[in-house]
């Protein structure tokens, strides 16, 4: 059974710092996985879809790597804003299994 | 910009009573899915849908649950005898393709309060 784990559980930064969070999956079997970001009593956005075959995929100051043979991936984000602060969650499909999520705050 | 889109954004209903959360999915869309987030805990999926019938369901969607595409477009979640625990925000989702594996887009949710 699929289980994903993000680190770490909240995160705390000032503006303009890089940043780098984390998602853990126990199964490597993948096709992708899936960032979304959540902001409070809100839905999920989808930020970035990995491939499988792919090591990387950027969006404008977002970067995501994949390594499926240690099941982790990372969510690299530069230059935060104040406006990046949210719930970032990872998930892998098919039935997409999700972390608890990176709560991120970015302090102005 | 397409985007899936849920009604209603909030529900509020008696234990024992049936709910209807209905969907708009992405027009060009053909995966469809439901999940559901407990306040505090993580999004939790609870069924696929392709081809007009079930691609996959979870151990939480047990009878009390049941799907439908009554049209072109819209994707529908019924509870039926709904249970204080049933309370949690209700997301859609849609996907392009036939394999299931593209990347998912999800609406703004329903929050369901069971009372």
């Amino acid at each position: 059974k699929q289980e994903v784990t993000q680190i770490p559980a909240a995160l705390s930064v000032p503006e303009g710092e890089n940043l780098v969070l984390n998602c853990s999956f126990t199964d490597s079997a993948i096709y992708n996985l899936q960032w979304f970001r959540q902001d409070p009593g809100k839905g999920l956005t989808s930020l970035l879809l990995i491939q499988s075959s792919q090591r990387e995929q950027t969006s404008g100051r977002l970067n995501a790597s994949l390594d499926k043979s240690s099941g982790r991936s990372t969510l690299y984000i530069a230059a935060s804003q104040p406006g990046d602060s949210a719930t970032y969650l990872c998930a892998v499909p098919h039935k997409l299994v999700f972390g608890a999520g990176t709560i991120l705050r970015v302090k102005s | 910009e397409p985007e899936v889109t849920q009604t209603p954004s909030h529900q509020v209903t008696q234990m024992g009573q049936e709910v209807i959360l209905r969907c708009v999915p992405i027009s060009n869309h053909l995966y469809f899915y439901w999940y559901r987030q407990i306040l505090g805990q993580k999004v939790e999926f609870l069924v696929s849908f392709y081809n007009n019938e079930i691609s996959e369901k979870s151990e939480i969607f047990d009878d009390q649950f049941s799907v439908e595409r009554p049209d072109g477009s819209n994707f529908t979640l019924k509870i039926r005898s709904t249970k204080l625990e049933d309370s949690a925000m209700y997301f859609c989702a849609s996907s392009e393709g036939t394999s299931g594996l593209g990347e998912q887009y999800f609406g703004p949710g329903t929050r369901l309060t069971v009372t």
